[in-house]
């Protein structure tokens, strides 16, 4: 079964340089969550889309920016990086219409800021 | 509002032995529950889920979990630890409907398995 990709798996990158995530939720998955899980850390909700609309925000940096494209897949933006924003982020999907309640979570981008 | 509190950061069994992870929730409205598993430099996988029905769940790998709604706890159990448990635990709440239906994590207890 297809499960949720996100890309780059790794990325190194300077401080105040700018970072893109992609996320491909499965196939039917009507909305997409991005999470940041810091070292040894729970995940941290940083912003949801239902349907292409962003519909609920947590803690997401005003540095950080999302979308979600007509093909459904999603993209983290962030930029003026700090070495705090080194962690994994997770995209997870879901039917939210089933109403089942479980997310499906891809493997992670780490992301490490030098 | 929702949270999640799992007891114990770290719980370390003997192969063989009973794995019990501590989970309690707060939720203003009856909650959706769940136990996810996340081994090294993977994903958070599924274990388990409550939503409705029967209050002991069961779900992969051996592990099952009691909605206890009087004691406002959904612990993880499994009778006889295998080493390839060894991985971190997450428990979330979310609201069954209503609200937002964004999970809250808990902080994660990770499970130690010793030969």
């Amino acid at each position: 079964a297809a499960g949720v990709i996100q890309s780059p798996r790794h990325l190194i990158k300077e401080k105040r340089e700018t970072a893109t995530l992609k996320c491909y939720p499965i196939p039917r998955h009507d909305t997409v969550y991005w999470y940041q899980q810091g070292p040894g850390q729970d995940p941290q909700f940083l912003i949801s889309f239902y349907e292409k609309m962003q519909s609920d925000k947590g803690s997401i940096p005003d540095r950080f920016s999302a979308q979600q494209f007509s093909d459904y897949h999603s993209e983290l933006n962030m930029s003026s990086l700090e070495l705090g924003d080194s962690a994994l982020y997770f995209c997870a999907s879901s039917w939210v219409s089933a109403n089942t309640g479980e997310l499906f979570f891809g493997e992670g981008s780490r992301l490490t800021v030098l | 509002a929702q949270s999640v509190t799992q007891l114990g950061s770290h719980v370390s069994v003997s192969e063989g032995a009973l794995v019990l992870l501590r989970c309690n929730y707060s939720s203003s409205v009856p909650p959706y529950l769940f136990w996810y598993v996340q081994y090294p430099n993977q994903g958070l996988q599924l274990l388990l889920k409550y939503t409705t029905g029967a209050t002991l769940v069961k779900g992969i790998n051996g592990f099952e979990a009691e909605f206890k709604k009087s004691e406002t706890s959904f612990h993880l159990t499994k009778p006889s630890a295998h080493m390839s448990d060894a991985a971190e635990y997450f428990c979330a709440v979310r609201t069954a409907s209503g609200g937002s239906y964004i999970p809250t994590f808990g902080r994660g207890t990770s499970l130690i398995v010793h030969p």
